[in-house]
Parts: C-alpha cells; sequence; structure tokens
C-alpha cells in the first residue's frame, strides 16, 4: 500500500541554519505531496504541496520539489527561525478512490536562538 | 474565530466509561475526518464522512463509531474506552470541489484512558 517515510527527529538547529527535511514515498501512479506542519499546541495545516512531477511547493520560504525519479519531496528552507520550531509531516493523497492522505510519522524541528 | 473546532480539548477517564468527542466547522465543508496521533506513528484515519449520510471506516475504525448529526457537526465515540485508545485525536475537513483538497485540521482533543 501507499506509505511515507520521513526523517527520524528531532532535528536540532541554530537560527538562521539551513534545514532539509527527508522525505521518501511509495504509492501507486503519481500522488499529490504535502508538507503539513504542527506547531505546539495546534492542529495541523498545510505548508505547501505539489501535485505533479517536477513542482515545487512553496510557503513562507519553505520549499519541496516533487521528485518522480527518487519518489522523494524533501522539505527545505535557507534560514530558519526560532518561530519554525514545530513537527513537519509529508503526506501523499492517493490517486485511486477515495483521496485519503497518508502521513508519515513527522520530524520535530527544534531552532535555537 | 477558529473554522474547525474541537471539544473538549483535554479529557482523563476510565477504562470501560463511554466517551464523545465532537467537531464543528465553519468552513461549509461536506467532508469530515476523524484521525489519532500516537507518537511515532502519524496520524492514523479512524472514519470519515463525505457528507451526512455517507460515513465510511478508516484504517482503524475498532473500538470507534460516529455519527454526523449535520454537515457542521461530527462527533466520535468510544463505546467502551480502554488504555490503549490514548491519543491526540484529530478532526478534520475539506472541500470535494478542489482536486487534491486540503484538509483543515481542528485543535486536537487530547484523551487519556486510564
Amino acid at each position: 500500500g501507499d506509505s511515507v517515510t520521513q526523517m527520524e527527529g528531532p532535528v536540532t538547529l541554530s537560527e538562521e541554519a539551513f534545514l532539509t527535511i527527508n522525505c521518501t514515498y511509495t504509492a501507486t501512479g503519481y500522488p499529490s505531496l504535502f508538507w503539513y506542519v504542527q506547531y505546539p499546541g495546534e492542529g495541523l495545516q498545510l505548508l505547501l504541496k505539489a501535485t505533479k512531477a517536477d513542482d515545487k511547493g512553496s510557503n513562507k520560504g519553505f520549499e519541496a520539489t516533487y521528485r518522480k525519479e527518487t519518489t522523494s519531496f524533501h522539505l527545505e528552507k535557507g534560514s530558519v527561525q526560532v518561530s519554525d520550531s514545530a513537527v513537519y509531516f509529508c503526506a501523499l493523497s492517493a490517486v485511486t478512490g477515495f483521496q485519503k492522505l497518508v502521513f508519515g510519522t513527522g520530524t520535530r524541528l527544534l531552532v535555537s536562538p | 474565530d477558529a473554522d474547525v473546532t474541537q471539544t473538549p480539548r483535554n479529557r482523563i477517564t476510565k477504562t470501560g466509561k463511554r466517551i464523545m468527542l465532537e467537531c464543528s466547522q465553519t468552513k461549509g465543508h461536506d467532508r469530515m475526518y476523524w484521525y489519532r496521533q500516537d507518537p511515532g506513528l502519524g496520524l492514523r484515519l479512524i472514519y470519515y464522512s463525505f457528507d451526512v449520510k455517507d460515513i465510511n471506516k478508516g484504517e482503524i475504525s475498532d473500538g470507534y463509531s460516529v455519527s454526523r448529526q449535520a454537515q457542521a457537526k461530527f462527533s466520535l465515540s468510544l463505546e467502551s474506552a480502554i488504555p490503549n485508545q490514548t491519543a491526540l485525536y484529530f478532526c478534520a475537513t475539506s472541500d470535494p470541489g478542489l482536486k487534491q483538497e486540503t484538509q483543515y485540521f481542528g485543535p486536537g482533543t487530547r484523551l487519556l484512558v486510564l
């Protein structure tokens, strides 16, 4: 079945450091791919998405490119801030039937001043 | 005001008790979902509803039931709570009019079953 694998955390960085959170997927066909973010005490909110191969999703300085050849959707940000501290979830939307979301296990990011 | 609200936000209960978690939304979306989040497991789908008359089981529905009282309300019940149902529960909504629709999440209910 469809699945998403993302790097275990926590990822600990200093402010202004470069961020990469790896995400790979297994799916039939060409799913849409998402990154959701969960700030402390809150629900998940969509950070960015890409719906086809080579698409780049971007928002709030974060970017991720849909790489069909490597089945990956790595999240990057050039300069993180303390306010980026959160848990990040990679997810895919199944292609067939009900387009349910399949989530990775989440990666906690901790940014220190 | 929040578009997706959940009550209660925190709940402690005992094994064998019946408990209901409630979700309300003001987004006007037809589709609603219940997930549970466990450390190291991400989010898993419990039930989903495409409209008031259409309710479907997700991947982990055993031990749970749901009720879609109206377009805006979707409740999750644990008929006889057990400790391994201790988790963070999220409600979500989406609009089927959009391809690859985004899901909008509530703030979550933290449930502890003793």
